[in-house]
């Protein structure tokens, strides 16, 4: 079946443009979260949607930051005013339910900032 | 707060020879979730594995196998007669589960960056 997608693979972004980064969960998982990768790091937690709800945005780094999932499926990451450092990769991943399953990823954006 | 340490940052191994990745965690919860990665060059993470706070079973999948060690904090992954196409970044991570105010958001390792040489 279709696994995560995300879009676009790359973005370019002069600073201070905003972005906004799509992504559209595995049919039916009902957990959504927002990573970030930086270069030769471990990706880092961003925010969390369980359907609709934004249940946990702890790990946003910024107001620049922001998240939305209106109908429970898919998903847009948007950034404001982008800076240098929010150059990286952000990956998205769904999960059947909360809890315990496993998390499947998408294969990221790709945001360089100029 | 959870951790998770990877201190072997990159391993070059001769093909057809075994290697153990290292994962050491810390975590204050009694329930947790502990899980494996692989991100290859294309840059998507693949999901391996995932193992309960309470399973202390070792598991074998194929040239995979995983040690779960409570007692030591370690979730050690082995891959036997190594395969150019092990080549990749794989990442050791940590779920504590639900807090209320959180998430069942996983906490990464730096990874360890394994080269397999023909």
């Amino acid at each position: 079946g279709a696994g995560v997608s995300q879009s676009p693979r790359y973005k370019v972004a002069k600073r201070g443009q905003d972005v906004a980064l799509r992504c559209d969960p595995i049919s039916g998982h009902v957990s959504l979260f927002w990573y970030q990768q930086a270069l030769g790091q471990g990706p880092e937690f961003l925010t969390y949607f369980q359907n609709e709800a934004q249940l946990d945005k702890s790990g946003l780094p910024s107001d620049r930051f922001f998240a939305e999932r209106p109908e429970g499926s898919v998903s847009t990451l948007k950034i404001q005013r982008t800076q240098q450092e929010d150059s990286a990769v952000y990956l998205c991943a769904s999960s059947l339910a909360g809890g315990s399953y496993e998390q499947y990823f998408g294969p990221g954006t790709r945001l360089t900032v100029t | 707060a959870q951790k998770v340490t990877q201190a072997q940052t990159e391993i070059s191994v001769v093909e057809k020879e075994d290697v153990t990745l290292d994962c050491v965690y810390e975590t204050r919860d009694t329930t947790y979730y502990l899980f494996w990665y692989k991100q290859p060059p294309s840059g998507e993470l693949v999901f391996l594995i995932r193992r309960n706070s309470f399973d202390e079973q070792n598991e074998i999948s194929g040239r995979y196998s995983w040690n779960f060690q409570k007692s030591t904090s370690s979730f050690n992954f082995t891959i036997t007669a190594s395969q150019v196409v092990d080549s990749a970044v794989y990442f050791c991570a940590l779920s504590e589960g639900y807090s209320g105010a959180g998430s069942y958001q996983l906490t990464f390792g730096k990874g360890t960056k394994l080269s397999v040489i023909p």
